[in-house]
């Protein structure tokens, strides 16, 4: 059965330092991973996904993620943080051969003080 | 707005009464999906239709919850007899079946309190 971990329930991080939000995957196929973010009382904002190819991907609001195929893992990083990047962080993954959900992780709380 | 909309947006209701949700997805969205997120907790995935057919159903899934999506447009999700255990937000999603990697697009969620 395919799953995720975010190992960290929470994230503190100043201002301007780089951030990193760790998780790991398990799947039986070739995973096809997502970030998503949440502000409080609404909905899941998609961030960006891993489907195939250059193992650092691309998002929105200036954040980008690994994919390590050996470590299993899919950590969201951002260069420079801003105090507005403070919200719930969900890792999600969907695995090629067994089922079109995706599975979420049990989130980070991101937290950047100025 | 062409975005996921969700109704009512908050709930509260009594322990035994039914409920229902509904969820109108993106128009050109073949794909829609309900899950069930708690405090402190990630989304629970509860079912999703690929047009009007219900394709998967979560174990977790008691018989008191059901889900309907009649023309393969909006759909309803309705808890009968319900229970404290049910106080959560719904959310409802929608995508494109094109891939396995068709990112799912949320509602902002309709919040369920039992009382």
């Amino acid at each position: 059965a395919q799953s995720v971990a975010q190992p960290e329930d929470q994230v503190n991080v100043a201002e301007g330092n780089p951030l990193t939000v760790k998780c790991t995957y398990s799947v039986s196929g070739n995973p096809y991973l997502f970030w998503y973010v949440q502000y409080p009382n609404r909905g899941l904002q998609f961030l960006l996904k891993y489907i195939t190819g250059d193992n650092l991907v691309k998002g929105s609001y200036g954040f980008e993620a690994e994919f390590n195929k050996s470590q299993t893992s899919f950590h969201l990083k951002k260069p420079s943080a801003l105090v507005s990047d403070s919200a719930l962080y969900f890792c999600a993954v969907r695995d090629e051969r067994n089922t079109d959900k995706l599975i979420f992780g049990t989130g980070t709380r991101l937290q950047v003080f100025p | 707005d062409t975005g996921v909309s969700q109704d009512p947006r908050h709930k509260i209701t009594k322990r035994g009464q039914n409920v229902t949700f509904r969820c109108d997805p993106i128009s050109e969205h073949n794909r829609l999906y309900w899950y069930r997120q708690t405090l402190g907790q990630g989304p629970e995935f509860l079912t999703y239709f690929q047009n009007e057919a219900q394709l998967e159903k979560s174990r977790l899934l008691s018989d008191r919850f059901s889900a309907e999506r009649p023309k393969g447009s909006f759909s309803t999700l309705e808890i009968q007899r319900t229970e404290q255990g049910d106080s959560a937000m719904y959310l409802c999603a929608s995508s494109l079946l094109i891939t396995r990697g068709g990112e799912l697009f949320f509602g902002e969620g309709s919040r369920l309190t039992v009382l």
